[in-house]
């Protein structure tokens, strides 16, 4: 029974086409991220949710935009994907707004070809 | 710029012995201190944390040590043992600044 459960794994996709990476959790957490885990392997945030609240937005270019429907659910939307956006990308969940023992799903590695 | 900072991209030790994983820092607002352990295609795990407030702190295997005045501090893992073999991730924090810094990880492993 996975905490926190990210689809799909992978996902390969061609430059400029719009694409959705979903996330959830069952921990009953009230706070969700999203993390980018870029090629020299540093884990950066993105993005904050607490209760469906926005909270943190990392400088992300507004092709990406993150939706919370509730708090056990955050998914990320990109748009007109770009070469740079080729990482793994972490959804993750906290019990509160510090954030700091975080519970992370798997990961979606991410290639723009 | 990166604020936390582990400078050893490898370490290999042989099962039983004492591995040991360092981190930097340079924000001396930062107050709280993790340890993240991760498998291939997996996502990080939390390890082992350390206040601020404390030099060290003990879970079984795992010590972690802060050193605040040089801004470092270390995981110590004895014994080693081969599933400790793992990519472990630094990160630490700030009160009111909702967000962890990682480092960019330490890959480790434990030769049988």
């Amino acid at each position: 029974d996975t905490a926190v459960s990210q689809t799909p794994k992978y996902l390969v996709t061609q430059m400029g086409n719009d694409k959705s990476i979903k996330c959830e959790q069952n921990l009953g957490h009230d706070t969700m991220y999203w993390y980018k885990q870029d090629s020299k392997k540093f884990l950066k945030i993105m993005f904050s949710y607490n209760n469906k609240e926005l909270i943190i937005n990392e400088t992300v270019p507004n092709r990406f935009s993150p939706k919370s429907p509730d708090k056990a659910h955050l998914n990320l939307h990109i748009n007109s994907l770009e070469l740079g956006d080729s990482a793994v990308y972490f959804c993750a969940s906290s019990q509160d707004l510090r954030g700091e023992k975080l519970f992370f799903g798997s990961g979606t590695q991410l290639s723009v070809l | 710029d990166q604020q936390v900072k582990q400078n050893s991209p490898s370490l290999s030790v042989q099962e039983g012995r004492i591995s040991i994983l360092n981190c930097d820092y340079t924000n001396s607002m930062f107050d709280y201190f993790l340890w993240y352990k991760k498998y291939p295609a997996e996502g990080p795990t939390f390890l082992i944390s350390i206040s601020s407030i404390k030099d060290k702190n003990e879970d079984g295997r795992f010590t972690v040590f802060l050193n605040k005045s040089a801004k470092h501090l270390s995981l110590h893992i004895v014994p080693s043992q081969p599933g400790d073999s793992a990519v472990y991730f630094c990160a630490a924090s700030a009160t009111n600044d909702y967000k962890l810094s990682f480092g960019a990880g330490t890959t480790v492993t434990v030769r049988a």
